[in-house]
């Protein structure tokens, strides 16, 4: 198993840009997690994601963000337009299907830098 | 809402030695686990060591153990023999028992394991 794959792994732009970060989770997961760390907060959930359906998008900190899990294998968090402060690293993160405890499997996630 | 406190953004120990660190919890609910993660310079998210809220022992794992105090709502790692392979960002951890599998991560601590 390859575990989850986000790309890029580093992801420079300029401000005003509209950025894309891609996940692939774990064949056979159905939860779908994706988490923002930075110095300042640490890491935050920003939207999870259970049977491709968005279940709390609460930590999404403006319209700017938006993600999307058009299929069981594949998801996006795309921002539009990117600002200086949304430089972090972006993480996605599975688990086998919610209630059962599963643990969370992360990806090696996206650093993010605009400028 | 659950909230994670880890009170030591930073610490620096000689190698061989042995470290605490520390984390608090606030929560209502009365079934859950607690959890730490290492993350190393690689930004891997490792699982280190997790606890179930309900068992009274102290998950143990190698040279990681846990003290966990369940009416305190505390829950430190004690890191024993302490290597250089240990130095990374430990982030102590809550997720409720049954739930979605979402994860809420305290800010973390840097540890450096000085030669």
């Amino acid at each position: 198993d390859a575990g989850v794959i986000q790309s890029p792994r580093h992801e420079v732009t300029e401000m005003g840009q509209e950025v894309t970060l891609r996940c692939k989770p774990i064949s056979g997961h159905n939860s779908l997690f994706w988490y923002r760390q930075t110095m300042m907060r640490g890491l935050e959930l920003l939207i999870y994601f259970n049977n491709n359906v968005p279940i709390d998008d609460s930590g999404m900190p403006e319209d700017r963000f938006s993600a999307k899990m058009p299929n069981a294998s594949f998801s996006t968090l795309k921002i539009q337009p990117s600002e200086p402060r949304d430089s972090a690293v972006y993480f996605c993160a599975s688990s086998l299907r919610a209630g059962l405890d599963s643990p969370l499997h992360f990806g090696n996630g996206t650093r993010l830098t605009v400028t | 809402a659950q909230t994670v406190t880890q009170s030591q953004p930073e610490m620096s120990v000689q190698e061989a030695e042995t470290v605490t660190l520390s984390c608090t919890y606030d929560t209502s609910e009365s079934n859950y686990y607690l959890f730490w993660y290492k993350q190393p310079p690689s930004r891997q998210m490792i699982l280190v060591i997790r606890q179930e809220a309900y068992k009274q022992q102290n998950a143990t794992e190698n040279r990681f153990s846990v003290n966990f105090q369940k009416a305190a709502k505390s829950f430190s790692l004690k890191i024993s023999d302490s290597q250089l392979g240990d130095t990374a960002m430990y982030f102590c951890a809550f997720m409720k028992r049954g739930g979605d599998d979402k994860i809420i991560f305290g800010k973390g601590t840097r540890l450096h394991i000085l030669p």
